[in-house]
């Protein structure tokens, strides 16, 4: 079945920092591939998707560009805020008609002032 | 726009007791989603219905979990009886309408069981 694996977090970095979380994925047809992300007590808000190989996603100042040949979606800010500290989810869905979403783990990160 | 609302925010129950927790979709949305979020795990999907009816309860524990979608607006989830291994927070999903790709999320309810 579907899969998406993500780097263990926490992920702790110092304000302006640059961020890279690595997502990779398994999937039997072609999906589209997202990150969402979690603020403390909040539900999941979609942070960025794409739906083809080559497209980028962006939202907020991160990027995640969709890598068919290496089955990636690496999420990645230039300079992290505070405000950023959050779990983010990678997640596929795939393209039938009732698309699921398959999540991973999530990363924690924290990013300190 | 009103969000995906969840109610309640936390509930803490004892184990062999029922459990109930409600959703209201985004106005309009015909999918619904339910979803069972371990604490350190990504969300599982444990339902889905599509207006009124159930397109996808593969993974849902039939033996003591239950969902209805009375209408196809808003759902119940129902745990009965609870286990400890339930303790997740139950998050509820929507989406517009077959091929929309997007679905947005409710703030969950936080379930211990104890």
């Amino acid at each position: 079945g579907d899969s998406v694996t993500q780097m263990e977090g926490p992920v702790t970095l110092s304000e302006e920092a640059f961020l890279t979380i690595n997502c990779t994925y398994t999937a039997t047809g072609y999906p589209s591939l997202f990150w969402y992300v979690q603020y403390p007590g909040e539900g999941l808000q979609l942070l960025l998707k794409a739906t083809k190989a080559d497209d980028k996603g962006s939202n907020k100042g991160f990027e995640a560009t969709y890598r068919k040949e290496t089955t990636s979606f690496h999420l990645e800010k230039g300079s992290v805020q505070v405000s950023d500290s959050a779990v983010y989810f990678c997640a596929l869905s795939d393209r039938g008609g009732y698309s699921t979403l398959t999540f991973g783990k999530g990363t924690m990160l924290l990013v300190s002032p | 726009e009103a969000g995906v609302a969840q109610s309640p925010r936390y509930k803490i129950i004892e184990k062999r007791q029922s459990v109930a927790f409600w959703c209201n979709p985004i106005s309009g949305h015909a999918t619904l989603y339910w979803y069972q979020q371990i604490l350190g795990q990504g969300p599982k999907l444990l339902i889905q219905f599509q207006n009124n009816g159930v397109v996808d309860d593969s993974q849902l524990p039939k033996d003591r979990f239950s969902a209805e979608r009375l209408k196809g607006v808003d759902s119940t989830l129902k745990i009965q009886p609870a286990k400890l291994e339930d303790s997740a927070v139950y998050l509820c999903a929507s989406r517009a309408r077959q091929g929309a790709d997007i679905q947005y999320f409710g703030a969950g309810t936080r379930l211990s069981v104890l």
